[in-house]
């Protein structure tokens, strides 16, 4: 499975957008992408996922560029809550395989 | 269940013992993973399950640990002869099936080896 790339830490101020990027240059194109967060002393928390198409659910929207090799995460108004790591992950879809995590990015979100 | 569980929520034990972690993962789902996180760090991949099987035990760090799942669905994590530097939360997931689907996770077991 490809491999993700993400900035190790990144502040954002309260009621703005935050904006995650993630680098998957070697992505498939079978290998779907998924956005993970992790709020502290919790369990990763499903946020959103794609393939090629822009997603956007109730939580965040999810930009993938059209030759699928980044994405970009966007939390349109972050709140205090929104603090957490967040983890960008590509996997394959329909067929057995694990599921790793890299090291994700850190958002503070500040008043 | 309404979610993934994992029992015990918290264990501490004497370095050299043996500890045994469970996840009981959503009704239904197939695929199971377990992942360790120390202190401060990122996830560690561990093993993966499909139904009974591991496909995958690449993960595992040292061949004191073991996993198995019974009938597709309770996994256990086994530690033998545990050492301080186990101590850590052991996460588990479960998702309906692999690949596009999303997974969920437990709240964790954090093992103390003291």
């Amino acid at each position: 499975d490809a491999k993700t790339t993400q900035p190790t830490s990144m502040d954002c101020a309260e009621g703005r957008a935050a904006n995650l990027p993630c680098n998957h240059s070697t992505i498939s194109g079978n290998e779907y992408v998924y956005w993970y967060r992790q709020i502290h002393s919790q369990g990763p928390q499903y946020i959103i996922h794609g393939l090629k198409n822009n997603e956007t659910n109730e939580m965040a929207s999810l930009i993938i560029t059209e030759d699928r090799k980044s994405s970009t995460l966007i939390l349109p108004h972050a709140t205090l809550r929104d603090t957490a790591v967040y983890y960008c992950i590509v996997r394959v879809a329909g067929r057995n395989n694990d599921m790793r995590f890299g090291a994700g990015t850190r958002l503070t979100v500040k008043p | 269940g309404a979610g993934v569980s994992q029992s015990p929520s918290n264990k501490v034990t004497e370095k050299g013992k043996d500890v045994e972690l469970r996840c009981d993962p959503i009704s239904g789902h197939t695929a199971l993973y377990w992942y360790r996180q120390s202190l401060g760090q990122g996830l560690e991949f561990l093993i993966y399950f499909q139904g009974n099987s591991a496909p995958d035990k690449s993960g595992l760090p040292s061949d004191r640990f073991s996993a198995e799942r019974t009938g597709g669905s309770v996994s256990t994590l086994t530690i033998q002869r545990t050492q301080q530097e186990d101590s850590a939360v052991y996460l588990c997931a479960s998702s309906l099936v692999p690949g596009n689907t999303e997974a969920f996770f437990g709240q964790g077991t954090r093992l103390t080896v003291v």
